[in-house]
């Protein structure tokens, strides 16, 4: 299996702030790699897919780059809405694994 | 509008076979490059990808739990259902049915529906 190790697995942050976030997989997934967004009891919400492709309705303040092992998420500048949790996955290879997460809180 | 939806038992014992429903509107599993299947979270854990059928019956499990699962689909009906066989308390988790987009993010998923083991 591909692991997924995001770092960090916290993240105290404050409005405003430009924030990254980082996923490092175990192998080349090359460029299949997807970001989601978590909010308590809620499903996960696609963000950013193939690396670097934003979703339709994801605001523009969120990128992310990357490819082979190493992949970033970027928020330009934070927003009370964003303070959740982060996941990344592999689409690769089966089985198509997450990493830990990681999770953003209001400083 | 893409939805979906999982039902299904909310407590089973341990050994028994979990059937989960996901019925889903708004696309059709015949149209290419798109697949539907299940992921787990244990409370307060990350996400675990069980199982995914394409629109052209392909199946995909996850390695570590091949034998137990059996995922097939409806397109009639717009179901996908999994089974899960030989539950046991590790395997209480919210279980969520979710889409496989052409880009291969998972870009549509159904509420969840938490599923506990225990006798």
């Amino acid at each position: 299996d591909i692991q997924m190790t995001q770092s960090p697995s916290t993240l105290s942050a404050s409005v405003g702030d430009r924030v990254t976030l980082t996923c490092r997989a175990s192998q080349s997934v090359s460029t299949w790699l997807a970001w989601y967004q978590q909010k308590p009891g809620k499903a996960p919400k696609l963000l950013i897919s193939k690396a670097s492709s934003l979703e339709s309705g994801v605001p523009s303040r969120f990128s992310g780059s990357g490819s082979g092992t190493e992949f970033t998420l970027t928020i330009s500048s934070l927003q009370p809405d964003d303070f959740a949790t982060y996941y990344c996955q592999q689409y690769n290879s089966n089985p198509y694994t997450f990493g830990q997460g990681t999770k953003l809180e209001i400083k | 509008q893409i939805t979906l939806k999982e039902s299904g038992p909310t407590l089973v014992k341990p050994t028994q076979t979990l059937t989960l429903t996901c019925t889903f509107s708004g696309f059709s599993l015949s149209t290419s490059g798109v697949g539907v299947g299940w992921i787990r979270q244990p409370p307060g854990k990350t996400l675990e990808w069980l199982a995914l059928v394409y629109w052209d019956d392909d199946k995909r499990y996850s390695p570590s739990l091949k034998s137990r699962l059996t995922i097939t689909k409806d397109t009639s009906k717009n179901q996908v259902v999994l089974t899960m066989t030989n539950m046991d308390p590790v395997d209480t988790a919210t279980y969520y049915c979710a889409r496989r987009g052409v880009n291969g993010g998972v870009d549509y998923w159904g509420q969840g529906t938490l599923v506990t083991v225990s006798s």
